[in-house]
This record gives structure tokens, sequence and C-alpha cells, in this order.
């Protein structure tokens, strides 16, 4: 069975950091995409980054580019988002998925981004 | 950047068939997936690469795709199918992935 599991949130102030992790378990995960959707409360869902199985391409949104790093560790099937700085509008749970020829198949119960003073 | 549109609210009743749509400038040219995701809840794909059904969705979902609207369809609408629906798309022109606005589905 296919699992996925974020930690890592948690409360941070306006141009802080903070690390965001993905265990993946059930699968080949070397060989799958993964991706970051985030939703901030009481919105929409938002795509943010995406990385190749081979950690060879990245993609970002806009809104995070230059300030999130997408990263994975096929030895340890852990996927990575390093958020600096954060901002207020940044503020939301953050979900982690498998991702398959550009479907999210697969999705984490998500972890929460607080980003406030 | 590539936008999906989508209606903000959808309301039906039960037994009837609930109707969906996505509009993009030529979407039909992309594939186009389908999200439900209930209150608390992380989404699940119901429809995916347009009109495929991942394994335990429901017969009673299905999906089109063409010109500038894809939809999805929900037919014999049951409770248990309230929830909000998104569509999404990766825009291979840009390298982004892209969701729409979401739609809330109200079983009346």
């Amino acid at each position: 069975e296919v699992q996925l599991l974020e930690s890592g949130g948690g409360l941070v102030q306006p141009g802080g950091s903070l690390r965001l992790s993905c265990a993946a378990s059930g699968f080949t995960f070397s060989s799958y995409a993964m991706s970051w959707v985030r939703q901030a409360p009481g919105k929409g869902l938002e795509w943010v980054s995406s990385l190749s199985g081979t950690a060879d391409t990245t993609y970002y949104a806009d809104s995070v580019k230059g300030r999130f790093t997408i990263s994975r560790d096929n030895s340890k099937n852990t996927l990575y988002l390093q958020m600096s700085p954060l901002r207020v509008e940044d503020t939301a749970v953050y979900y982690c998925t498998k991702d398959r020829g550009g479907v999210s198949e697969k999705w984490g119960q998500g972890t929460l981004v607080t980003v406030s003073s | 950047s590539y936008v999906l549109t989508q209606p903000p609210s959808v309301s039906v009743a039960p037994g009837k068939t609930a109707i969906i749509t996505c509009g993009g400038d030529n979407i039909g040219n992309q594939a186009v997936h389908w999200y439900q995701q209930k209150p608390g809840q992380a989404p699940i794909v119901v429809i995916d690469y347009d009109k495929d059904r991942p394994s335990g969705i429901p017969e009673r979902f299905s999906g089109s795709n063409s010109g500038n609207t894809a939809t999805l369809s929900i037919s014999r609408v049951e409770a248990g199918d309230e929830a909000d629906y998104y569509c999404q798309v990766w825009d291979t022109t840009s390298d982004r992935g892209v969701f729409g606005g979401g739609t809330k589905l109200t079983v009346l």
C-alpha cells in the first residue's frame, strides 16, 4: 500500500525557514516524480513544485521560485521542500503527492505551515 | 499563465446527475485530471486523463474533454458525493501544474 507521510510543518515568523519532509513507502520511490501541492485555509489547491524521479529536473510555481527548493533522497525514500524566506501568504497545508504522467495519483495527509509574527 | 475556470458551486438533488465544468484555452488538447476533496481529508483522484477512472472509483463518475471545456459528470448522485472537486492539468507550455479554483458540490 502506498503511504506518504509529511512532517516538518509548524509556526514560523515571516522571513524564517522550514524544511518539510515526506516519507514514502509501498512503491519504488525512485521511479516516480513527486510534487508538493498546498492549500491555504479555506482556499483551493495550488501546485507548488515537482521533481523527477532521478532528481535531475525541477519545476516551481512562480509564487515560490527562488525561495523554495525541492529535493529527494532516493536512498531514504524521502522528498523534501526547503522553504525560505517564508511569507505570510505561504500559510497552508502542504501535501506531498506521488505523480504519474502529470496526475497526482496519491496524496499524503498534509502538514500545516503557519507563517505569522 | 494557463488558467482553469470552474463554477464555485453546483447543487443537485439525490439520484440526479451533477455536471461540473472546467474551462481553459484549448483544454481539449490537454490531459485533464479531477480530484475530490471531502472536508478535513486529502484529495483523491476520481478521473484521470480526461475519462479514466482509477481503481475503486464508482462507475457513476465519468469525464470528457473537448474544445475549451472539460466535464466531470456524476450520475445517480448520493449524499456521500458532497465534496469539493478540482480539475487539473500539467501545462506543457510553461511546465507548471495548474488547478482550477474548485467547485463545491452540494447534494440537496
